[in-house]
């Protein structure tokens, strides 16, 4: 099993809808996550970090359940810009923490 | 403030032709990271730096691929020879590692390297 897994997509969604990501993750020693956003030939950019009691930037809500080992991004009200991959990004805990990132879900919002 | 610097952006090399990639961290990060991202897939580490010092190279190539920080602030990564298999996006990375842990790692634009 991988460390990190999450669905490739790509997940066409009309703009205004609410869409849903997880990631999964192997290492119950997991300590961090991250939710990154790439676009199309651009780097990596940090989109959120994932807290314990969950948290919400705007329209984007991130959620972590440990029990099931995995983590999700909800977005609402669908904007054209949020066209893009979204990277699940893991960090043991430990002292040299190592990050993993997952393949990145491809989102494509369409008018 | 400048952000994390690569150069070159695209490299198109003959395959066995050595290349070199370049990166220029955010000032004052202590941590510098190399990663390698394939078409569809994420960032893979290549290499981790704290300071001058490579703390994780269990990922890096090391009979094709060489890496240096030498005074802790930039870096170069190098393949010699190249093989079709290393086209790649080379992406560098920056963050602040304290006791506590390491800050958010900023991204440098890549170098699309294209091994023909």
């Amino acid at each position: 099993r991988k460390e990190v897994e999450q669905d490739p997509g790509p997940f066409n969604v009309p703009e205004g809808a609410t869409v849903a990501f997880n990631c999964t993750y192997s290492n119950s020693a997991s300590q961090s996550f991250f939710w990154y956003r790439q676009d199309c030939r651009k780097e990596p950019k940090l989109l959120m970090s994932v807290y314990s009691s969950g948290n919400e930037d705007g329209r984007f809500t991130a959620q972590l359940n440990r029990a099931s080992q995995y983590i999700s991004l909800l977005i609402r009200d669908s904007k054209l810009s949020d066209s893009a991959t979204y990277l699940c990004v893991v960090r043991p805990s430990g002292g040299y923490q190592k990050v993993t990132f997952g393949i990145g879900t491809k989102l494509q919002v369409i008018p | 403030e400048a952000g994390v610097v690569q150069s070159p952006r695209y490299k198109i090399i003959e395959k066995k032709q050595p290349v070199a990639f370049w990166c220029n961290p955010i000032s004052g990060h202590n941590t510098l990271y190399w990663y390698l991202q394939n078409l569809g897939q994420g960032p893979e580490l290549l290499i981790r730096y704290e300071n001058e010092e490579a703390v994780d190279d269990s990922q890096l190539p090391k009979d094709r691929f060489s890496a240096e920080r030498l005074k802790g602030v930039d870096s170069t990564l190098k393949i010699q020879p190249a093989e079709l298999g290393d086209s790649a996006v080379y992406l560098c990375a920056s963050s602040l590692t304290t006791r506590r842990g390491d800050t958010e790692a900023f991204f440098g634009q890549g170098t699309r390297l294209t091994v023909v």
